[in-house]
């Protein structure tokens, strides 16, 4: 198994852009997450899912929408890209929602915006 | 607002020597902890886990300390290898009804010299 996949692993972008950043588990998790990470800090929930057609809002999602039309893929999209969302973005999927079952994590995808 | 926290940013140990790394938490309703090793550019690793049942969990070179009363989580690393350089994050479950996320403290930097 690939585990959790991420593309692209780096990218620019410039004010006002949008782009999608791809999100791909082969474990057959049901759960799975966005968080993104600043320098220095932990991590913090953007959206999560718990399923096929269903997302949810997590710590920070402003500036941020997902999708989760299948179990594999759970894309996160920045539709007006600010600098404030310069940061590294990781995926990761777990069976259940992270009570005593651990979230794997994808390698990250490194955003900046200027 | 509740959050999980550590003592130390940086912890310097000498190769051979044993790891303590610390963490607080603040949420009581908390029964689940994680501990995660990240390495530079990569996303966070497992290491170990420990439900709120217990207050030992044992793996390999490693072990987690909970202790309930202070809400204080700990990880130990025995015999510290170069190789177990990183950012370590503890991550508690804190069983909200919202799909129980996880939620991450700041990470502590084990520098290991040779």
């Amino acid at each position: 198994n690939a585990g959790v996949t991420q593309t692209p692993k780096f990218r620019i972008l410039k004010i006002g852009q949008s782009m999608t950043l791809q999100c791909t588990q082969d474990m057959n998790h049901n759960y799975m997450y966005w968080y993104r990470q600043d320098p220095g800090m932990g991590l913090k929930l953007i959206y999560y899912s718990v399923g096929a057609g269903i997302t949810d809002k997590g710590e920070v999602p402003n500036g941020y929408n997902v999708s989760r039309s299948t179990t594999e893929d759970f894309p996160l999209r920045l539709e007006l890209a600010a600098p404030s969302q310069t940061s590294v973005y990781f995926c990761a999927s777990s069976w259940t929602s992270g009570r005593e079952e651990t979230q794997y994590f994808g390698p990250g995808t490194r955003l900046l915006v200027l | 607002g509740e959050s999980v926290g550590l003592h130390l940013p940086t912890l310097s140990v000498q190769e051979g020597d044993n790891s303590i790394i610390n963490c607080a938490y603040s949420n009581s309703a908390s029964d689940y902890f994680i501990w995660y090793k990240q390495e530079s550019g990569k996303g966070p690793q497992f290491i170990i886990d420990i439900r709120s049942n217990m207050d030992k969990r044992q793996g390999q070179r490693v072990t987690v300390l909970l202790n309930k009363t202070v809400k204080h989580l700990s990880l130990q690393i025995a015999a510290t290898q170069p190789g177990d350089s990183a950012v370590y994050f503890c991550a508690e479950n804190t069983g909200s009804n919202a799909g129980n996320m996880l939620t991450f403290g700041g990470g502590t930097r084990l520098m290991v010299k040779p």
